[in-house]
């Protein structure tokens, strides 16, 4: 089945710490997103990638870093500058070029501090 | 001003009841549009995409309005089943940006 995997489903950072995010698809988009939900609120936009190897910084990307190396996935890195890290993170990916290509979602990240 | 503005709801009906949604855009540039429903603490799921000419599937209906910069969703027979919170996006001049509503929450009622 075609689809993306983001995993894990549930993560805990310490202080200090950095962890990551691992989103993977198979449905052979170029386009890939990360967006973090806080409770009773939108998606924000972290980071976005239109093609391998490139990346642009979303609205909230402070505190957050990803990479491109493979069509397949965009790890998201949260990095201890992030001070207020809990949230819903969810990936999404799309095809690049096409206005009516809409986003496919994997079912999310729940990141807790411990 | 945000991009896309929604009214949070939560809007509460009974089942069968027809209910409607708007989502103001902000920019004129503005090229795609879709309704996505999420159910509580999951992913967003694509609904529908919203075309100039109106889109219709089953009990759900999509209207996009460019003179007044609004989509509309109609929810015909409302079902339990249908209770969520639905989002709003919009894609501007094709790149591949999304803009997100905040969502209406819908409540469906026996």
């Amino acid at each position: 089945d075609g689809g993306i995997t983001q995993s894990p489903k549930y993560l805990f950072r310490k202080e200090g710490q950095n962890v990551t995010l691992s989103c993977e698809q198979n449905l052979n988009h170029d386009a890939m997103y990360w967006y973090r939900q806080d409770p009773g609120q939108g998606l924000r936009l972290i980071y976005y990638s239109q093609i391998v190897n490139d990346f642009q910084k979303g609205d909230i990307a402070e505190g957050y870093s990803v990479s491109r190396e493979k069509k397949e996935s965009f790890p998201l890195t949260v990095t201890s500058a992030q001070k207020n890290p809990t949230a819903f993170y969810l990936c999404a990916s799309s095809i690049r070029t096409g206005n009516w290509q809409p986003q496919h979602f994997g079912d999310g990240t729940r990141l807790s501090i411990l | 001003r945000k991009e896309v503005e929604q009214d949070p709801g939560p809007f509460n009906v009974p089942e069968g009841a027809t209910v409607a949604f708007n989502c103001t855009y902000s920019n004129s540039a503005s090229q795609s549009f879709f309704w996505y429903r999420q159910d509580c603490r999951k992913e967003p799921k694509l609904l529908m995409s919203v075309y100039s000419s109106g889109n219709e599937d089953g009990r759900f209906t999509a209207q996009l309005n460019r003179a007044s910069q609004y989509i509309s969703l109609l929810i015909r027979d409302s079902k339990l089943s249908d209770s969520a919170t639905y989002l709003c996006v919009v894609n501007i001049n094709n790149f591949n940006k999304f803009y997100f509503g905040s969502g209406t929450k819908l409540n469906v009622k026996p």
